[in-house]
């Protein structure tokens, strides 16, 4: 049974330019989740979903950074523009259902930003 | 949700059973215990959980005091692949709590 899908890996870009980011959840999971992972501050959690519907942004950094979920099986974090400091590991997640604290993560999604 | 306390690092011999601490003194009655792992290079991965009850998995076990005050992971025959950072996580398992706080976690090392 595939796992959490995100792509790219790895991802170097210019200050500036826009960068997205992809995820695809585990079949029957119906709560995706965005973290992000950094030396200094670890992994945070930047938003979430359940059904497809967003419920909680407030990890969002700030406006640059956007999220969603056309469908259950497809979700997108945009970051627009980019940063050097929105370097870092950007893991997504899924779960059966919102309450379990059973996450499935992805491998990441490394980005750089010179 | 409680704060945690973990060794910052540890060793442990290839085949010998790796006994991970962990402190939660301030822990509440409807938090519950999560443990989770992360290889290098790879995304967490959840391992186990546990309210008050001793808990066991294809993974591993949890042992939980009786006070709550603090819990062990055991990984009962380690293997190299089991090296990686370990984190331990309290929190309310409520819906619409969905935030996991990961720490700074113990590195654990298998010794060949």
């Amino acid at each position: 049974d595939a796992g959490v899908i995100q792509s790219p890996r790895h991802e170097v870009t210019e200050m500036g330019q826009e960068v997205t980011l992809r995820c695809k959840p585990i079949s029957g999971h119906n709560s995706l989740f965005w973290y992000r992972q950094t030396m200094m501050r670890g992994l945070e959690l930047l938003i979430y979903f359940n059904n497809n519907v967003p419920i909680d942004d407030s990890g969002m950094p700030e406006d640059r950074f956007s999220a969603k979920m056309p469908n259950a099986s497809f979700s997108t974090l945009k970051i627009q523009p980019s940063e050097p400091r929105d370097s870092a590991v950007y893991f997504c997640a899924s779960s059966l259902s919102l309450g379990t604290g059973e996450l499935f993560f992805g491998e990441g999604s490394r980005l750089t930003v010179l | 949700d409680a704060k945690t306390t973990q060794p910052p690092s540890m060793d442990c011999a290839e085949g010998r059973a790796a006994n991970l601490p962990c402190n939660h003194s301030t822990i509440s009655g409807n938090e519950y215990v999560y443990w989770y792992r992360q290889i290098h290079s790879q995304g967490p991965q959840y391992i186990i959980h546990g309210l008050k009850n001793n808990e066991t998995n294809e993974m591993a076990s949890l042992i939980i005091t009786e006070d709550r005050k603090s819990s062990t992971l055991i990984l009962p025959h380690a293997t190299l692949r089991d090296t990686a950072v370990y984190y331990c996580i309290v929190r309310v398992a409520l819906r619409g709590n969905e935030k996991l706080t990961f720490g700074t976690g113990t590195r654990l090392t298998i010794i060949p």
